[in-house]
């Protein structure tokens, strides 16, 4: 059974700090996508890293995909209060797998 | 824009009053995902349709039900809501089953069961 952890867990920060948060698993992805969800919305997708080693960014976001496709980081540089939500990873091994979720991180960013 | 519609974004039912949930797509995707989210967890996968082939989680439980008439429509039936049925429930979409392709949720429909 594919298992995705996320840490940390929970994560207050202030405005303007930056951070990183984790994804990881013993199991090899196809893909893996990140996303964010506010409450009551459902989850938007932010990225998908397909290729291992593979770095997207997205503005004040970087997403790195381990070189083993086992896991992968999202630092965000200078949060802020906007970028509070639950951050979802979700992987899929190979054709005809389900999508394997982690159990999120939730990000508070203080003014 | 394409995208993943559900409707009702909310929803009330009685305890044991059946209740039907839609999700429509403008992608063309060829699979529908139908996931529960409960408080503060992770979503959880109900069953998808690949097409018209439907794939049901193990450990979904019978109460719980799906229909795709078309390939723009899926709907999720729950025969006898409980209380624990109380949940977001969010369908996703995909356009293959290939390890590479990305998962598109919709806004999810928040059901209350009194």
């Amino acid at each position: 059974t594919q298992l995705l952890e996320q840490s940390p867990q929970f994560l207050s920060i202030q405005e303007g700090e930056n951070l990183t948060v984790y994804c990881n698993s013993s199991s090899v992805f196809s893909s893996l996508q990140w996303y964010r969800q506010e409450p009551g919305e459902g989850p938007v997708l932010l990225v998908t890293v397909v290729t291992g080693g593979e770095v997207k960014k997205l503005k004040r976001l970087t997403f790195q995909f381990g070189d083993a496709r086992k896991d992968s980081s999202l630092h965000i540089t200078a949060a802020q209060p906007g970028d509070t939500g639950l951050y979802l990873c979700a992987g899929r091994g190979n054709y005809g797998q389900n999508f394997v979720f982690g159990p999120g991180t939730r990000l508070s960013v203080l003014p | 824009d394409a995208m993943v519609i559900q409707n009702p974004r909310y929803q009330v039912t009685q305890f044991g009053k059946p209740v039907t949930l839609s999700c429509s797509q403008t992608l063309n995707h060829n699979v529908m995902y139908w996931y529960q989210q409960k408080s503060s967890q992770a979503p959880k996968l109900l069953f998808h349709y690949y097409d018209k082939d439907f794939n049901n989680e193990a450990d979904t439980p019978d109460n719980f039900q799906s229909r795709r008439p078309n390939t723009s429509f899926c709907f999720l039936d729950i025969r006898s809501p409980g209380l624990g049925d109380a949940a977001m429930y969010l369908c996703a979409t995909s356009r293959d089953l290939t390890g590479g392709e990305t998962q598109y949720f919709g806004p999810g429909t928040r059901l209350l069961v009194l």
